[in-house]
């Protein structure tokens, strides 16, 4: 099955600096990348994702880019802000049958100090 | 438009009870994964249901387990004769299926085994 490492573990920057999370993955059938933000006491929000048919998307102040050769992809966040500490999980995803089965990364705790 | 929702939020059992946890879907979803999370670790998928079926359960451990969608109402996940290690936040997330790869996450039953 898929797994996905996700690093750092844990994250602080200052206010306005960026922030980049990076994850591996191992099935090279995975073709669906979603990032998810989850504040405390919440549940995951999608925040951005990637296909694999594209290198690279961005909406705002975050971008990912993917890397499929090497089987890696990261979040980036610029200009980041206090409201954006919390902890960002990667996950990948192959097509399995129809549906999207997917594996999350371990999380990084992203703390932006004001 | 109503997000996922999910119920009770916050569940506590003695051991050897039945915890039953629901989850409402997004209007328009017939998709519904549910996961579990353990404190500071990432989200490990269980199991994946469409309407009336149960698509896959190979994240779910086959005995005290349970998860149901039926054609009305919401989607139970069961867990029989709780022991302390259930303790965990437990997600449900839902899409539309029909070749939408993205779900959208509930705020999760957070489930305490006393």
């Amino acid at each position: 099955g898929e797994n996905v490492e996700q690093h750092p573990s844990t994250l602080s920057v200052q206010e306005g600096d960026s922030a980049v999370i990076k994850c591996t993955y191992s099935d090279s059938a995975s073709n669906y990348f979603p990032w998810y933000k989850q504040e405390l006491g919440k549940g995951p929000q999608l925040i951005i994702d990637i296909r694999s048919n594209v290198g690279e998307k961005k909406d705002q102040r975050i971008a990912v880019t993917l890397n499929k050769t090497a089987k890696h992809f990261s979040l980036h966040i610029t200009e980041t802000q206090p409201e954006d500490s919390a902890v960002y999980f990667c996950a990948a995803s192959p097509n399995s049958g129809g549906y999207q089965k997917v594996t999350f990364g371990t999380g990084t705790k992203l703390q932006v100090i004001p | 438009n109503a997000g996922v929702m999910q119920n009770p939020r916050h569940l506590v059992r003695r051991r050897g009870q039945e915890a039953r946890l629901r989850c409402s879907p997004m209007k328009g979803h017939s998709h519904v994964y549910w996961y579990r999370q353990l404190p500071e670790e990432g989200l490990k998928f269980m199991v994946y249901l469409q309407k009336e079926n149960i698509i896959d359960e190979s994240g779910m451990p086959k005995e005290r387990f349970s998860a149901e969608f039926p054609k009305e109402g919401p989607s139970i996940l069961r867990i029989q004769q709780v022991v302390r290690g259930d303790s965990a936040a437990y997600f449900c997330a839902s899409s539309p299926g029909q070749g939408v790869l993205e779900q959208y996450f509930g705020p999760g039953t957070r489930l305490t085994v006393t």
